[in-house]
């Protein structure tokens, strides 16, 4: 079964700083999809940035970017810049591709509690 | 667009009582999962459907049921609460088309099992 590991239950940051969040998952696939979900307070759950593991760029969005390294199966986000609003639950999530032959649905991480000090 | 809607957002049961959680979406995706939220957990997948008449088991599928009788319709049947049922749930759907397209989350129900 994947499993997907988020080793920091929670990281402060000061405001306009720089934070890495780690996440390693495991899997025998190589074919796979990895994403990061934010989730405020007002607990809905927000796409923040997803990656391919076909492709060898790291992806990015704004001030969001990732670190995917598949060899090590490590798959960290950088958040540059942070502001308030960044303050969140942050979880990392994995998913095959549908083929008939196991779920359709993400392997979440535990979770990281992301808090911005002004 | 409303995108995924569940409903209700808070609800209390006693331990023993049916209820079902709705959740409708108006983006014609094919795929939809009920998750539950404990805390300091992650989500963690109850069911899944793959399009209407098609439904299959989750990571933790135990005291729930489901159906899928319309694209945009996918209730989750509790059918005999117990106090280990209390959590968040949210329901997701995604196409059924682009292997990378994400999952798209309702706003969650909080439900308490007396």
């Amino acid at each position: 079964a994947q499993t997907v590991t988020q080793s920091q239950p929670e990281m402060s940051v000061q405001e306009a700083e720089t934070v890495t969040l780690s996440c390693t998952y495991d899997t025998s696939e190589s074919d796979y999809y990895l994403f990061w979900y934010k989730q405020p307070p007002s607990r809905q759950m927000i796409l923040v940035i997803r990656q391919e593991a076909y492709k060898q760029q790291n992806a990015t969005e704004n001030r969001f970017s990732v670190n995917f390294q598949k060899a090590a199966k490590s798959f960290s986000l950088k958040i540059s810049d942070s502001q308030l609003g960044d303050a969140a639950m942050y979880f990392c999530a994995y998913r095959i591709p549908y083929s008939g032959g196991g779920a359709d649905g993400l392997t979440f991480g535990k979770g990281t509690h992301l808090i911005i000090q002004p | 667009n409303a995108g995924v809607t569940q409903t209700p957002k808070f609800q209390v049961l006693k331990t023993g009582q049916s209820m079902t959680l709705q959740c409708a979406q108006d983006m014609n995706h094919e795929y939809m999962s009920w998750y539950r939220q404990d805390p300091g957990m992650g989500l963690r997948l109850i069911h899944y459907s793959v399009g209407a008449g098609i439904t299959d088991q989750g990571e933790v599928p135990n005291g729930y049921n489901v159906s899928r009788s319309t694209t945009e319709d996918f209730p989750l049947r509790l059918l005999s609460a117990a106090p280990s049922q209390t959590s968040v749930y949210f329901c997701a759907s995604r196409p059924g088309t682009g292997g990378n397209q994400p999952q798209h989350f309702g706003d969650g129900t909080r439900l308490s099992i007396l």
